[in-house]
């Protein structure tokens, strides 16, 4: 029930498409769903996070789609570059407690020049 | 901008040995916590801390993980006895008061 799970494991994108990466969870008493970019040796740096009562954010390239009822949510990177290349995680959150994050298990992203 | 700092960024250890990771949580956060990432494998969460205490703990957290904030600045994870599946990438990260927690660089900690 803790479990977030992330798809695909590895995506490979030509320069200026879209990326999309998806997760899914259990726990409905979720309530916090950001993402991190990872670079290689890196530690995991926020990128856009999203709550239930949006089904989406948008900040530049990068677009979280929310849907509650499918307990899924999405990011989208617009107009991929080189520079995106990096390990994406999914995690969430309860509002509750003290918020220890779950993680999904990683998107290893390559756009290709 | 104020970011989390952790020192060593890489600590070679033997098996058996106590280590000690530091970190410098951004100034004004309250929330600290400990993750960890085995090499090619997701984030796993440690032990959470708060008002000088732990809140909550992962069943890795077992008896040989400690955590302490000795001062106002730093936040210390001790591991009193490494075993070589302790090898891994150590996150520390803070956060405020908002759900936002940001992480430092990492400390590798190889175990021979």
């Amino acid at each position: 029930q803790q479990q977030v799970k992330q798809s695909p494991q590895s995506l490979i994108v030509q320069k200026g498409g879209i990326s999309i990466i998806n997760c899914a969870y259990e726990n409905t008493a979720f309530d916090y769903f950001p993402w991190y970019q990872q670079f290689p040796g890196k530690g995991p740096a926020l990128l856009i996070a999203i709550r239930p009562d949006v089904s989406e954010k948008k900040e530049g390239r990068f677009t979280i789609s929310f849907n509650k009822s499918a307990k899924q949510f999405s990011l989208h990177i617009m107009d991929s570059q080189p520079g995106d290349s990096a390990t994406y995680f999914c995690a969430a959150s309860m509002n509750t407690g003290f918020q220890k994050l779950v993680f999904g298990t990683g998107t290893r992203l390559l756009v290709s020049p | 901008e104020p970011e989390v700092t952790q020192t060593p960024s890489h600590q070679v250890t033997q098996m058996g040995q106590e280590v000690i990771l530091r970190c410098v949580p951004i100034s004004n956060h309250l929330y600290f916590y400990w993750y960890r990432q085995i090499l090619g494998q997701k984030v796993e969460f440690l032990v959470s801390f708060y008002n000088n205490e732990i809140s909550e703990k992962s069943e890795i957290f077992d008896d040989q993980f400690s955590v302490e904030r000795p001062d106002g600045s730093n936040f210390t994870l001790k591991i009193r006895s490494t075993k070589l599946e302790d090898s891994a990438m150590y996150f520390c990260a803070s956060r405020f008061d908002s759900s936002e927690q940001y992480f430092g660089p990492g400390t590798r900690l190889t175990v021979t």
